[in-house]
């Protein structure tokens, strides 16, 4: 079965200091994977995905997330934080069944809540 | 550029009431989806639409009911609320209905059921 975990539900960092989220997932089929913020009173905005090419893959706002298939995971990085990242992340996997790639089931990761302090 | 539009942001409703959440995107998507997202929870897919055309159950639609009015359109209605539906209900779209393809999120409405 499918399933994403996020292994922190708060991660609290200072201003200019690096941002760690850790995503593991499981799927029995190649997976897509996929990073989404949502700031407050607003939709998710996707920042990255991952679709079996590089396996570093570089999203807006300096954010990147590295594919590890050994270790089933696709952690979320960013080299300095800053007051505007501040909000809630979403990993999301998505893995595709058969042929043809329609007929997939997408999970969303139950989020990590990042606070940046001055 | 307004990509996903919803309406209302805000309501509140009695149990027993109904209302219809609306939707909208000017991105010529085909695929539209419906989500609500309770905390703790993260975001569970309540239908979605492929293709104009057509509709499909997610993973919780009791309870719900959707139409795919166009290409651009795609509402969901709520026929008697409970106070367990009192969530955030986010629609998306995308290109197409591909395991590959992101999504484009609306705002959100923000339903109370008293």
């Amino acid at each position: 079965a499918q399933s994403v975990t996020q292994l922190d539900s708060h991660v609290s960092v200072s201003e200019g200091t690096p941002v760690l989220l850790r995503c593991n997932y499981s799927s029995s089929y190649s997976p897509s994977l996929f990073w989404y913020v949502q700031h407050p009173n607003k939709g998710l905005q996707l920042l990255l995905k991952y679709t079996s090419a590089a396996t570093l893959v570089k999203g807006i706002n300096g954010f990147e997330a590295e594919f590890k298939k050994s270790e089933t995971s696709f952690h979320l990085t960013k080299p300095s934080a800053h007051m505007s990242d501040a909000a809630e992340y979403f990993c999301v996997v998505s893995d595709r069944r058969g042929s043809g790639g329609s007929n997939y089931k997408l999970t969303f990761g139950k989020g990590t809540l990042l606070t940046v302090n001055p | 550029n307004a990509g996903v539009t919803q309406t209302p942001k805000f309501q509140v409703l009695k149990t027993g009431q109904s209302m219809t959440l609306q939707c909208a995107q000017d991105m010529n998507h085909n695929s539209m989806y419906w989500y609500r997202q309770d905390p703790g929870m993260g975001l569970r897919l309540i239908y979605y639409s492929a293709s104009e055309g057509t509709t499909d159950k997610g993973e919780v639609p009791n309870g719900y009911n959707v139409s795919r009015l166009n290409k651009r359109e795609f509402s969901l209605r709520l026929e008697s609320a409970a106070p367990s539906q009192t969530s955030v209900y986010f629609c998306a779209s995308s290109g197409d209905r591909a395991y590959n393809s992101p999504l484009h999120f609306g705002n959100g409405t923000r339903l109370t059921v008293t």
